[in-house]
Formats: C-alpha cells, sequence, structure tokens
C-alpha cells in the first residue's frame, strides 16, 4: 500500500524553527518529485515546497523562500521540511504530497501534522 | 503569480447537478486538477488533466477545462459530496504549485 506519514509538528514559538518527516512506503521514493502543502486552520490549501527525484531541485512559494528548506534522504524514504524565523500565519497542517507519475497532481496525501506557532 | 478563483460556496438539493468553476487567465491551456477534502481529512485527487478519473472515483464526477474556466461537474448528487473541492494546476513559468481558494458544496 503507497503510504506517506509526517512526524516532527508541535507547538513552537514565534522566531523558532522545527523540523518535519515525511516517511514513504509502498513506491519507489527516488523515482518521484515530492511537494509539501499546508492549510491554516479554516482556510486553503497553500503549496508549500517542492523537490525534484534525486534531490538536485528544488522549488519554494514565495511566502516561504529564505526561511523554509526542503530535503530528502532516499535511503530512507524520507522526505523532510526544516522551517526556520517561524511566523504566527506559518500555523497550518502540513501534508506531505506524492504527483501521479509525470502528471502534476497529488493522488497519495499524508495524514497531516500540525505546526503551531505561538508565544 | 498565477491566480486561481473559486466561488466560496455552492448549494445543491440531493439528485440534481452542481456546477463548480475554477477561473484563470487562460486556465484552458493548462491542465487542471479537482480535490475533494471533508472535515479533517486530508484532500483526495478526483479528477486529473481536467478530465480524467482516478481509479474508485464514481463517473459522476466530471471535469472540463476551457478558456479562463474549468470546471467540475458532480451529477446526481449525494449527501456524501458534501465537502470543500480546489481546483489546481502547475504554473510552468514559475515552477510553482497553485491551488484554487476553494468551494464549500452543500447539499440541500
Amino acid at each position: 500500500e503507497v503510504q506517506l506519514l509526517e512526524s516532527g509538528g508541535g507547538l513552537v514559538q514565534p522566531g523558532g524553527s522545527l523540523r518535519l518527516s515525511c516517511a514513504a512506503s509502498g513506491f519507489t521514493f527516488s523515482s518521484y518529485a515530492m511537494s509539501w502543502v499546508r492549510q491554516a486552520p479554516g482556510k486553503g490549501l497553500e503549496w508549500v515546497s517542492g523537490i525534484s527525484g534525486s534531490g538536485g531541485s528544488t522549488y519554494y512559494a514565495d511566502s516561504v523562500k529564505g526561511r523554509f528548506t526542503i530535503s530528502r534522504d532516499n535511503s530512507k524514504n524520507t522526505l523532510y521540511l526544516q522551517m526556520s524565523s517561524l511566523r504566527a500565519e506559518d500555523t497550518a497542517v502540513y501534508y506531505c504530497a506524492k504527483p501521479v507519475g509525470v502528471v502534476h497532481a497529488f493522488d497519495i496525501w499524508g495524514q497531516g501534522t500540525m505546526v503551531t506557532v505561538s508565544s | 503569480s498565477y491566480v486561481l478563483t473559486q466561488p466560496p460556496s455552492v448549494s445543491v438539493a440531493p439528485g440534481k447537478t452542481a456546477r463548480i468553476t475554477c477561473g484563470g487567465n487562460n486556465i484552458g491551456s493548462k491542465s487542471v486538477h479537482w480535490y475533494q477534502q471533508k472535515p479533517g481529512q486530508a484532500p483526495v485527487l478526483v479528477i486529473y488533466d481536467d478530465s480524467d478519473r482516478p481509479s474508485g472515483i464514481p463517473e459522476r464526477l466530471s471535469g472540463s477545462n476551457s478558456g479562463n474556466t474549468a470546471t467540475l461537474t458532480i451529477s446526481r448528487v449525494e449527501a456524501g459530496d458534501e465537502a470543500d473541492y480546489y481546483c489546481q494546476v502547475w504554473d510552468s513559468s514559475s515552477d510553482h504549485y497553485v491551488f484554487g481558494t476553494g468551494t464549500k458544496v452543500t447539499v440541500l
């Protein structure tokens, strides 16, 4: 079964840091670009960051560029999101998502991990 | 940056047809994907590449895309279709994924 399992969320103070992980199983992880998508409470979906299958190319939304870093360890089938200089507006459920092959749509999502930025 | 605009809400009676629009500049030149999200759950892909359905998605859900508007159509609406729906495209000019603003479908 294809599965994504996020972890690492929690409560952090403004200006703090947090690292999210997403453990993948059931597919050839290194063959797929992966993304992080977030959803603030009561709000819509926002794409945050993406990374190529090899890890050689990374992409960021303007709202997190310079503060967040996406990476992956293909030997561990794990995707990461290092978040720093966190702000209240970063409070959201963070999902990792797998695309449908070469189609830029996400067919597999994790259950999400909640990040709360508050003092 | 590319913007996708959806109506905040659509209401429909059971058995009728719901149409959810997604507006974007020349969106007809892009591939549009649609997601259904129920409260407390992760999104589920229901339409990809404008009109294709992943396995397990009923034929009652269909999609179209032309000009400046893409549309998700839900025929013979059921209570279980009540959810938030999001359109999404890949903006090749910025290498960014873009989601629509979302539409809450209420079954009367």
